[in-house]
């Protein structure tokens, strides 16, 4: 079934350790995005890529990194977790970045940082 | 700033209608999403609007009045399965999208 993959589906982590969320898709996508949400916010944008090779900040980037070797995978790393990045993680994409191009999202990672 | 308000939540009755307002500030506009956000799950595409006017998608509808900010989301003969949170979000001038916080729709027998 074609989409977004994410994993892990959930994770305790103790504060101070790293942690790489993966995001796969086989949609051949360009465009791919990593968002948190959190309780009576928006969605926040953290990193995206708007093509294989290239990436952005978006929003909310510190004591996040993300890479994209490939058109598929689009990763995201907590180099030393904070309680503050306790949240739910959606990796998105989109054919494009143009106008009318909805985001197709994973189904989630929900992280608590202890 | 940049800024979409929308309610924080909506009640509605089976087989009703409820429309879910948006309004948005932004630096330029390239679109209007809405999407529906079950609990726990991810969000899907329901809308895209970026003339102004009605685009009707069976029983869901969305408006757009780019001259007023505004937006809304028509929902009729509600079922259970439509309580969720709906989503607004705009793509600004730099196709960046601001989404607002959601409005969770309640639906009672």
């Amino acid at each position: 079934i074609a989409g977004i993959t994410q994993a892990p589906t959930s994770q305790i982590l103790a504060a101070g350790r790293r942690m790489t969320l993966r995001c796969t898709q086989d949609m051949r996508h360009n465009a791919m995005y990593w968002y948190r949400q959190d309780l009576g916010l928006g969605l926040r944008l953290i990193h995206y890529s708007n093509t294989a090779g290239t990436t952005g900040k978006g929003e909310v980037p510190d004591g996040y990194s993300v890479s994209r070797a490939n058109t598929d995978d689009f990763p995201l790393t907590l180099a030393s977790a904070v309680p503050s990045q306790t949240s739910v993680y959606f990796c998105a994409s989109s054919d494009s970045t143009g106008g009318n191009s909805p985001l197709h999202f994973g189904n989630g990672t929900r992280l608590t940082v202890t | 700033g940049q800024n979409i308000d929308q309610p924080t939540e909506m009640t509605a009755t089976e087989g009703a209608i409820v429309q879910i307002n948006c309004t948005y500030q932004t630096s330029g506009f390239n679109g209007l999403f809405w999407y529906q956000q079950h609990a726990g799950e991810a969000p899907t595409f329901l809308s895209y609007n970026v003339l102004d006017g009605l685009e009707e998608k069976g029983r869901f509808s969305s408006f757009l009045s780019r001259s007023k900010g505004y937006s809304y989301l028509l929902l009729k003969e509600l079922q259970m399965k439509d309580s969720a949170s709906y989503l607004c979000a705009v793509k600004d001038s730099n196709y960046q999208l601001i989404w607002g916080a959601g409005t969770k729709l309640i639906i009672k027998p």
